[in-house]
């Protein structure tokens, strides 16, 4: 119930192209739902986030889709660029961030030339 | 602005000796703390949060243990490392709920032999 499941494990994507990123989760008391993005030797650094208000939210180049009926979300990154090769970690908490966050396993985004 | 430090960045220590890792955070009163755990090429797992001065809870049983001694400093501690203590720890803070934005520091990158 706790779970957040996400998906790929690693991903390897063309320089331009779109890098799409998966979660799942089971517990629908889940209401924040936070990406993060982590450079090999770094703490992690929140990149974008997400309450189940909205189906979209847009920063930038990187995207956040919401399916509350099918309990997913995703993180889209259009114009992939070699800079954003980094790991990626989805999460979750709920009531009102009174509980403490939930994290994905990561998927390892490489970008190519 | 908010900052926070951890040291040492990279230890490597004896396979029975201590451990004390530091965390201070800089810019914030009363922030909740965390300690995570990150083996190569793995998520992220919840070691201890406080909420408060001398409040702890810890999430795994281990040979670890955390203490907060004042409001802005996180310690955690093992009187003897196992080999599987290796990895990579980060500390973090958030303010409001347990559960909102987290900001993590740079890491302590352990290796036990």
């Amino acid at each position: 119930q706790q779970q957040v499941k996400q998906s790929p494990q690693s991903l390897i994507v063309q320089k331009g192209g779109i890098s799409i990123i998966n979660c799942a989760y089971e517990n629908t008391a889940f209401d924040y739902f936070p990406w993060y993005q982590q450079f090999p030797g770094k703490g992690p650094a929140l990149l974008i986030a997400i309450r189940p208000d909205v189906s979209e939210k847009k920063e930038g180049r990187f995207t956040i889709s919401f399916n509350k009926s099918a309990k997913q979300f995703s993180l889209h990154i259009m114009d992939s660029q070699p800079g954003d090769s980094a790991t990626y970690f989805c999460a979750a908490s709920k009531n009102f961030g009174n509980e403490k966050l939930t994290f994905g396993t990561g998927t390892r985004l490489t970008i190519i030339p | 602005s908010q900052t926070i430090h951890q040291w040492p960045a990279t230890l490597v220590q004896p396979v029975g000796s201590p451990l004390s890792l530091e965390c201070t955070v800089e810019g914030t009163s009363n922030p909740n703390l965390y300690w995570y755990r990150q083996a190569a090429g793995r998520g992220l797992q919840l070691l201890f949060y406080s909420v408060g001065i001398g409040q702890i809870s810890s999430e795994v049983p281990q040979n670890l243990s955390a203490s907060r001694p004042q409001d802005r400093q996180f310690i955690l501690s093992s009187k003897k490392l196992l080999l599987s203590d290796s990895g990579f720890y980060l500390c973090a803070w958030s303010t409001w709920g347990i559960g909102e934005t987290q900001y993590f520091g740079p890491g302590t990158r352990l290796l036990v032999l």
